[in-house]
């Protein structure tokens, strides 16, 4: 059973229009993140939830912003997509805890720009 | 803040041979080492994990191990097959609000038949 699901699988959009990936989860984790994989590089983090507590990496553009209305869902908005915007995103969830703990990772968007 | 170095980039085997995947770290208060495994389209899945308090873990045909006194940690697979092929990245992190999954650039593994 698919435990992180992120919808669409993918997604093509019009360089400046805004879109929204989102992202469920049925773990009932309290961390969420939002990464992006360009192609042949690692995920790179953009931001997470710690809870309702969000956090936001120090080199994420301001173009990337996130709502986490209930601990279930998470979605990332991108307010104006450029064609370096184009990549997988992907979603995960953890326990958090004093020490490091597993990531679930979802399947992940692909995101077109045309 | 942690940095995570992976080597090689890229590993091309024989099936049935082993396959050795290193990484080093940089934040001594890391305390968590997963493996993931990500195929072509796919999200990264979990293979193998060792927390800070064990030198070496193993499941089935996997094994990690840890030396927290270099700060490195390595992936072994033996007997491998052409399924094992795909990238796979090792990650650091020590917990809390702020101690975040930081991933290595990956390796891509290619067995060949």
């Amino acid at each position: 059973d698919a435990m992180v699901i992120q919808n669409p699988r993918y997604q093509v959009t019009q360089f400046g229009k805004p879109v929204t990936l989102s992202c469920s989860q049925t773990l009932n984790h309290n961390v969420m993140y939002w990464y992006q994989q360009k192609s042949s590089q690692a995920p790179k983090l953009l931001f997470h939830y710690y809870d309702k507590d969000f956090n936001n990496e120090a080199d994420t553009p301001d173009n990337f912003q996130s709502r986490r209305p209930n601990t279930s869902f998470c979605f990332l908005d991108i307010r104006s997509p450029g064609l370096g915007d184009a990549a997988m995103y992907l979603c995960a969830t953890s326990r958090s805890g004093t020490a490091g703990t597993e990531a679930f990772f979802g399947q992940g968007t692909r995101l077109t720009v045309v | 803040g942690e940095n995570v170095e992976q080597h090689p980039s890229t590993l091309s085997v024989q099936e049935g041979d082993s396959a050795v995947i290193k990484c080093t770290y940089s934040d001594s208060a890391s305390n968590y080492f997963p493996w993931y495994k990500q195929e072509l389209g796919k999200g990264p899945q979990l293979i193998i994990d060792i927390r800070s308090n064990v030198g070496e873990k193993k499941d089935q045909r996997i094994a990690v191990t840890l030396n927290k006194t270099a700060k490195h940690f390595s992936l072994h697979i033996t007997e491998t097959q052409p399924e094992d092929s795909a990238v796979y990245f090792c990650a650091a992190s020590k917990g809390g609000s702020q101690g975040n999954l930081i991933f290595g650039k990956g390796t891509k593994l290619s067995v060949k038949p």
